[in-house]
C-alpha cells in the first residue's frame, strides 16, 4: 500500500460543478503539497500546507494533520481546470525532504 | 525569467548511448531533484541534493549520476541508455523543506 494515497483516480464533471479530490496518508508528515499537471505535461505548484486552509481563486486546499488527509477543491469548475491533480507529502521520516506522491487525480471539465 | 529551466525537451537515443539533462534554477534554491513519470507509476524520485556539493540517491538511482558543482545547476547524466530508461524526466527545485516547490517543463526521453 502506498504511503499516500488520492482518489478518484479519474474524475468528470460539467462546468460549473464543485470537484472534491481526496489525498490520504498512512504515516505523520510535516507538509503536503497540491501539484498541477496540465496535458502539456508542465507540472505547477498549487499549494503546499501544513495546517488549516488555504485559498487560491477558485481553488481551496484542506488539510488535516491529525486525519491523515487533505483535500482539494475547485469551485465553479471551467474546462480550463482538465488537468491532472497530484499531492505529494513531506513525510516526517524521510531523510533529505524528499516528497512522497500520490498517483494522481485526472479531472475532466466538460463544457 | 526566473524559474527552472530544463533542456532538452526531447531527446531520442539509441541503446549505450550517453547523454546529460540539464538543470538550472536562478531562484537561490538550496534543494534539487530529478524525477521521472512514467504511465500508471507517478512521479519517482532519481536523485536530489539539499545544496552544492551534497547529493544522494531516490527511489531509482540505477543507470543516472548528479552532480551539484553549484547552486544554480543540477545536470543528470544517463550513462549508458537502455529502454527501459524511456520516461519523461522533471527537473524541481525549492529554497527550503517548507516552501513550494518549482518544476521544469520536463524532457521527453525516448530510447531505442
Amino acid at each position: 500500500k502506498n504511503e499516500v494515497e488520492q482518489s478518484p483516480q479519474n474524475l468528470t464533471a460539467q462546468e460549473g460543478e464543485f470537484i472534491t479530490i481526496n489525498c490520504s496518508y498512512s504515516v505523520g508528515i510535516s507538509a503536503l503539497h497540491w501539484l498541477q499537471q496540465h496535458p502539456g505535461g508542465g507540472i505547477v505548484s498549487l499549494f503546499m500546507l501544513s495546517s488549516g486552509k488555504k485559498k487560491h481563486g477558485r481553488l481551496i486546499a484542506t488539510i488535516n494533520i491529525q486525519e491523515k488527509h487533505s483535500s482539494l477543491h475547485i469551485t465553479a469548475s471551467h474546462p480550463r481546470d482538465s488537468a491532472v491533480y497530484i499531492c505529494a507529502a513531506l513525510l516526517i521520516k524521510a531523510a533529505g525532504n524528499k516528497l512522497t506522491f500520490g498517483g494522481g487525480t485526472r479531472v475532466l471539465v466538460k463544457p | 525569467n526566473a524559474g527552472v529551466t530544463q533542456t532538452p525537451k526531447f531527446q531520442v537515443l539509441k541503446t549505450g548511448q550517453s547523454m546529460t539533462l540539464q538543470c538550472a534554477q536562478d531562484m537561490n534554491h538550496e534543494y534539487m531533484s530529478w524525477y521521472r513519470q512514467d504511465p500508471g507509476m507517478g512521479l519517482r524520485l532519481i536523485h536530489y541534493s539539499v545544496g552544492a556539493g551534497i547529493t544522494d540517491q531516490g527511489e531509482v538511482p540505477n543507470g543516472y549520476n548528479v552532480s551539484r558543482s553549484t547552486t544554480e545547476d543540477f545536470p543528470l547524466r544517463l550513462l549508458s541508455a537502455a529502454p527501459s530508461q524511456t520516461s519523461v524526466y522533471f527537473c524541481a527545485s525549492r529554497r527550503q523543506t517548507y516552501t513550494v516547490a518549482f518544476f521544469g517543463q520536463g524532457t521527453r526521453l525516448t530510447v531505442v
